[in-house]
């Protein structure tokens, strides 16, 4: 069965560092999304992405968040100076149609700020 | 107000027993509806989904939806163990908006 993959499972880094975190969605997909979890919380919405643009975002997704499909297959979250708060596990999802609102998340990835 | 209250609990039942889990919404234009089991530090997996008012069923789960009220609930038949888990509602207002998820509901199946 199809999945979403996410690399890498676990990332650490220092405070104001760039990370990138990668998903390849399922092929047939054409709606892309980052949602985010701080532990303990409710799962977060960052970004939608179609089309190879960005459709919609919340308030979390400010200027040092970007998105980026680089190939056919690839969509990245760029985070580009890291702050402490932005530790958490991060979600990649996707989506087939335009009719339905089905989407289906990758593993993620859980990010540690230090 | 919260946009999708769901009682985080822990929920305690028997094995075997029918499960009842829900949240309510307060943004009206929500018209997709869904259901995720979260197990610890892993993604959600979907496992119901619903447009607009009604029923839904798959095996031992069934769906329900009143926009009315703003309600949503998932029920599971003959609980398991192994349904033991984190049950999240989400919902949209379609196109390429983002779900926006209650807080989950930790669910503990007794054997």
């Amino acid at each position: 069965e199809p999945e979403v993959t996410q690399t890498p499972s676990h990332q650490v880094t220092q405070m104001g560092q760039e990370v990138i975190l990668r998903c390849v969605p399922i092929s047939n997909h054409l709606y892309f999304y980052w949602y985010r979890q701080i532990l303990g919380q409710k799962v977060e919405f960052l970004v939608s992405f179609y089309n190879n643009e960005i459709s919609e975002k919340s308030e979390i997704f400010d200027d040092q968040f970007s998105v980026e499909r680089p190939d056919g297959s690839n969509f990245t979250l760029k985070i580009r100076s890291t702050k402490l708060e932005d530790s958490a596990m991060y979600f990649c999802a996707s989506r087939e149609l335009e009719s339905t609102d089905t989407q289906y998340f990758g593993p993620g990835t859980r990010l540690t700020v230090l | 107000q919260k946009e999708v209250e769901q009682d985080p609990g822990p929920l305690s039942v028997p094995e075997g027993a029918i499960v009842s889990l829900n949240c309510t919404y307060s943004n009206s234009a929500f018209q997709y509806f869904m259901w995720y089991r979260q197990y610890s530090r892993k993604g959600p997996e979907l496992l119901m989904y619903t447009y607009s008012s009604g029923n839904k069923e798959d095996g031992r789960f069934t769906a329900q939806v009143d926009k009315s009220s703003k309600y949503i609930s998932l029920f599971i038949r003959d609980s398991q163990p192994s349904d033991s888990a984190t049950y999240l509602c989400a919902m949209s207002r379609g196109g390429a908006d983002g779900l926006t998820f209650g807080k989950g509901t930790h669910l503990i199946i007794q054997p």
